[in-house]
């Protein structure tokens, strides 16, 4: 059971993309179209952004968006936001368990 | 609307044993399968354990087997966790979390419960 692999941390200014990477295996990300990724504030319980790699939840702005290519998924965010600062993770099926990146703390400058 | 409440969290020394409980309101709790999801402080999400709807399939992270086990009621729209042979690397905020099929995707989050394992 192995987590999936995230950058550490991003940054971009107001109105600009950014783009987070989520880098698993063949077992999970490469072999599923179930990817999640969740936006964590600061002392604040996990929200669901993106499931199904690319699919957004309702409420979630369409600034938001998943992709995926073999086993590494993504998740872009364009138009950027200081609301946007926070905690990204991914998430993927992989059968008998569901490992987690090791999120992406994203600033915005 | 949907609502998950945990409870239980605490402080509890190492080989201590502790249940953690989940309370489900807003939707129909047996329609979907829950995890429990922690977070040590200041570190990333881990997923710890899921369930299905009807109980009968029960998985584990390689971190807990052995000593956690989930459970739930649905007559009483609950989840529960119970740990034993606490670790202080078990020291962490617990969250449930609902997950609408059995694909490791979770639309709902309750507050997490804090489990602090020290001497």
């Amino acid at each position: 059971q192995s987590a999936l692999t995230q950058p550490r941390s991003v940054s971009g200014s107001p109105g600009q993309s950014v783009t987070i990477s989520c880098t698993g295996t063949s077992s999970d990300v490469g072999g599923y179209n179930y990817v999640s990724w969740y936006q964590q504030h600061p002392g604040k319980a996990p929200k669901l952004m993106i499931y199904d790699v690319s699919k957004r939840p309702s409420g979630v702005p369409d600034r938001f968006s998943g992709s995926k290519s073999g086993n590494t998924a993504s998740l872009t965010i364009s138009g950027l936001q200081a609301e946007d600062e926070a905690d990204y993770y991914c998430c993927s099926y992989a059968g008998s368990y569901t490992p987690f990146g090791g999120g992406t703390k994203l600033t915005v400058l | 609307q949907v609502q998950l409440v945990e409870s239980g969290g605490g402080l509890v020394k190492p080989g201590g044993s502790l249940r953690l409980s989940c309370a489900a309101s807003g939707f129909t709790f047996s329609d979907y399968y829950m995890s429990w999801i922690r977070q040590a402080p200041g570190k990333g999400l881990e997923w710890v354990s899921y369930i299905s709807s009807s109980g009968s399939t029960i998985y584990y992270a390689d971190s807990v087997k052995g000593r956690f086990t989930i459970s739930r009621d649905n007559a009483k729209n609950s989840l529960y966790l119970q740990m034993n042979s606490l670790r202080a690397e078990d020291t962490a905020v617990y969250y449930c979390a609902r997950a609408p099929g059995d694909l490791g995707q979770y639309d709902y989050w309750g507050q997490g419960t804090l489990v602090t394992v020290s001497s």
